[in-house]
C-alpha cells in the first residue's frame, strides 16, 4: 500500500524556519517525482514545489521561490521542504503529493502537516 | 503560468440532482486536467485524470469532459456522500495549478 506521512509541522514565529518531512512507503520513491501542496485555513489548494525523480529538476511557485527548498533522499525514502523566512500567510496544512516520473499526479497524498506562523 | 478559473464557487443541490462544474485554463493544456474531491479534514481524493479517465473505484456517476481550455465535471444523481468541495488541477507542465474550488452543499 502506498503511504505518505508528513511530519515536522508546528508553531513558528514570523521570520523563522521549519523543515517538513514526508516519509514514503509502498513504492519506489526514486521512480517518482514529488510535490508539495498547501491549503490555508478555509482556502483552496496551492501547489508549491516540484522535484523530479532524480532530483535534478526543481520548480517553485512564485509565492515561495527563494524562501522554500524542496529536496529528497531516496535512500531514506523521504521528501523534504525547508521553509525559511516564514510569514503569517504561510500558515496552512502542507501536503506531499506523489507524481509520475513524467510529472502527472498519481493521486497519492499524505494526510498533511499543519504549520502555524504566529507571534 | 497557467491560471485555472473554476466556477461556480458554491453550488446548492439536492440528492438526485445532476450538477456540473466548469474549469477554464488560461492557455491550452490539451487534456492534462484532473478533478479532485475533498472533504473537511481530509486530503484531496483524485477522481478523474486526463480530463475524462475515471480513477479506480470512483462511481460512474462522475464524468469529466473537455480539452485545451474548457473542462467540466458532472455528477449525475447526486448522492449524500458527494457533498464536498471539488477542485480542478492542470498538469500540463511540472508546475501544477488548481482551480479555486467548488463547494457542493445541500439545498
Amino acid at each position: 500500500e502506498v503511504k505518505l506521512v508528513e511530519s515536522g509541522g508546528g508553531l513558528v514565529q514570523p521570520g523563522g524556519s521549519l523543515r517538513l518531512s514526508c516519509a514514503a512507503s509502498g513504492f519506489t520513491l526514486s521512480s517518482n517525482s514529488m510535490n508539495w501542496v498547501r491549503q490555508a485555513p478555509g482556502k483552496g489548494l496551492e501547489w508549491l514545489a516540484y522535484i523530479s525523480n532524480r532530483g535534478s529538476l526543481t520548480f517553485y511557485a512564485d509565492s515561495v521561490k527563494g524562501r522554500f527548498t524542496i529536496s529528497r533522499d531516496d535512500a531514506k525514502n523521504s521528501l523534504y521542504l525547508q521553509m525559511n523566512s516564514l510569514r503569517v500567510e504561510d500558515t496552512a496544512i502542507y501536503y506531499c503529493a506523489r507524481g509520475y516520473a513524467s510529472g502527472p499526479p498519481t493521486g497519492h497524498w499524505g494526510q498533511g502537516s499543519l504549520v502555524t506562523v504566529s507571534s | 503560468d497557467i491560471q485555472m478559473t473554476q466556477f461556480p464557487s458554491t453550488l446548492s443541490a439536492s440528492v438526485g440532482d445532476r450538477v456540473t462544474i466548469t474549469c477554464r485554463a488560461s492557455q491550452g493544456i490539451s487534456r492534462w486536467l484532473a478533478w479532485y474531491q475533498q472533504k473537511p479534514g481530509k486530503a484531496p481524493k483524485l477522481l478523474i485524470s486526463k480530463a475524462s479517465t475515471l480513477e479506480s473505484g470512483v462511481p460512474s456517476r462522475f464524468s469529466g469532459n473537455g480539452s485545451e481550455t474548457e473542462f467540466t465535471l458532472s455528477i449525475t444523481a447526486l448522492q449524500p456522500d458527494d457533498f464536498a468541495t471539488y477542485y480542478c488541477q492542470q498538469y500540463n507542465n511540472y508546475m501544477w495549478t488548481f482551480g479555486q474550488g467548488t463547494k457542493v452543499d445541500i439545498k
